[in-house]
């Protein structure tokens, strides 16, 4: 099946400082990728979807100067968190879609960041 | 997106059947689907029905919709231990590019 991999799988970071997470797939070409975020025993919540060469579209409350996301690349999309603070902390969860029927998302393992 | 909603926890013994329920909010949904997760982990498709069905079987694993009262199901046959894990049902969001609108998770423990 396809494969979506991120990088780091977890990070910690001083607050202020800002934080870099990449999205791969690996061996198909992502067309669509999205952005989740998921709070411990939460549900996970889209916060943007970003097509390639074009400027991410964000969900509501989710400030885009914050949440930096670039996709120039049909393999890959980063998600900068700017200047990070504690409240950033959360599980971070990309997904790809482009090469399946039944508009099917492959999801990445997910980045843990820490904001001390 | 509006509340996808699922029961928090569901405890079962090993072998017998566990179902867990969904209701979503989204008629124009085309796919609906379940997603399981394991701690620590990211998300793993398990199965998914379109919504001109009302019935899928995939092995251990039947999928029932309603869609009249956006109801969706997901039944484990022969559950075991190595089932325990949350369990996430999901509707598309045709207005956000098909992304996905997830309930808030099924806790299945499953006992000796």
């Amino acid at each position: 099946g396809a494969v979506v991999s991120q990088h780091p799988s977890w990070v910690i970071c001083k607050s202020g400082t800002s934080v870099k997470i990449e999205c791969r797939s690996l061996d198909f070409q992502a067309t669509t990728m999205f952005w989740y975020r998921q709070f411990p025993k939460q549900s996970l919540m889209l916060m943007a979807t970003s097509n390639e060469g074009s400027k991410a579209t964000y969900e509501q409350g989710v400030e885009k100067d914050k949440f930096l996301i670039n996709h120039a690349s049909l393999t890959l999309s980063t998600l900068t968190v700017t200047s990070a603070h504690p409240e950033d902390s959360s599980f971070y969860i990309c997904s790809a879609s482009g090469s399946g029927g039944a508009n099917e998302q492959f999801f990445g393992p997910g980045t843990r960041l820490t904001v001390l | 997106g509006e509340d996808v909603e699922q029961s928090l926890f569901l405890s079962v013994r090993e072998g017998d059947s566990s179902v867990i329920n969904c209701t979503y909010t989204d008629s124009s949904s085309t796919y609906l689907y379940w997603y399981k997760q394991e701690p620590g982990a990211g998300l793993q498709l398990l199965t998914y029905i379109f919504s001109n069905m009302d019935m899928k079987q995939d092995q251990r694993l039947t999928v029932l919709l309603n869609k009249k009262d956006k109801h969706l199901s997901l039944r484990i046959a022969d559950t075991q231990t190595g089932d325990s894990a949350i369990y996430f049902c999901a509707e598309s969001m045709y207005n956000s590019g098909y992304a996905l609108n997830f309930g808030k998770g099924t806790s299945l423990l499953v006992t000796p």
